[in-house]
């Protein structure tokens, strides 16, 4: 069955730690995922894709095949990363796409 | 370009009481989906559409019925509105699969 897991519900660190969400996947296909970010009261926003292997506001995430991960990675936290984060696994023979339950960030000053 | 709206933004409903919601997107996509925010559960995906006059069931359509009559617009009725149905309920559209969601405000929805 295909499912996107993100084991914490909150993660907290301290403004200029590094920052890890964890995101693991099960799919028998190949593939596609994504980041999205909710700011407070505000609608989810994309924050990156990995076939762009890009780097949004200093995240950067990659996929691990081997380990079906995704984690969603930031060297040095600033408390605007504040926010709710959901990783997002596209689900192509359906037309869909399966979101985490969302693990929120907080970054303490 | 507005993107994704949706209408209302704020709703409360008597158990019983029938209502529809509103998404329209301006972006020409093809792709649309009702979801449901729950605390602790994330997003479920209530039902969807690849394209004009086509629906599919998601995760969790009962209680729910959608109508895609027009490519920019899908409706999301609650024909007899539960407590359960308390939530807050996103619409998104995509022209792919590959190419991300976008997704509308929100509309906050209590049933009493």
């Amino acid at each position: 069955a295909q499912r996107v897991t993100q084991p914490e519900k909150l993660l907290s660190v301290f403004k200029g730690a590094p920052v890890e969400l964890k995101c693991n996947y099960s799919y028998s296909g190949s593939p596609e995922l994504f980041w999205y970010v909710q700011y407070s009261r505000q609608r989810l926003q994309l924050l990156l894709r990995h076939i762009s292997r890009e780097s949004i506001k200093g995240f950067t995430a990659d996929l691990n095949k081997g380990e079906t991960s995704f984690h969603l990675k930031k060297p040095f936290a600033q408390e605007e990363d504040s926010a709710m984060y959901y990783c997002a696994l596209v689900y192509s023979s359906a037309s869909k796409i399966i979101f985490g339950s969302g693990t929120r960030l907080s970054i303490r000053p | 370009n507005a993107g994704v709206t949706q209408t209302p933004k704020f709703r409360v409903l008597k158990t019983g009481q029938s209502m529809t919601l509103l998404c329209a997107q301006d972006m020409n996509h093809e792709y649309m989906y009702w979801y449901r925010q729950d605390p602790g559960m994330g997003l479920r995906l209530i039902h969807y559409s690849v394209g004009e006059g086509t629906t599919a069931k998601g995760e969790v359509p009962d209680g729910y019925n959608v109508s895609r009559l027009k490519k920019q617009n899908f409706l999301l009725g609650l024909e007899s509105a539960a407590p359960s149905q308390t939530s807050v309920y996103f619409c998104a559209s995509s022209y792919g699969l590959a190419g991300g969601w976008f997704f509308g405000p929100g509309t906050r929805l209590t049933v009493l």
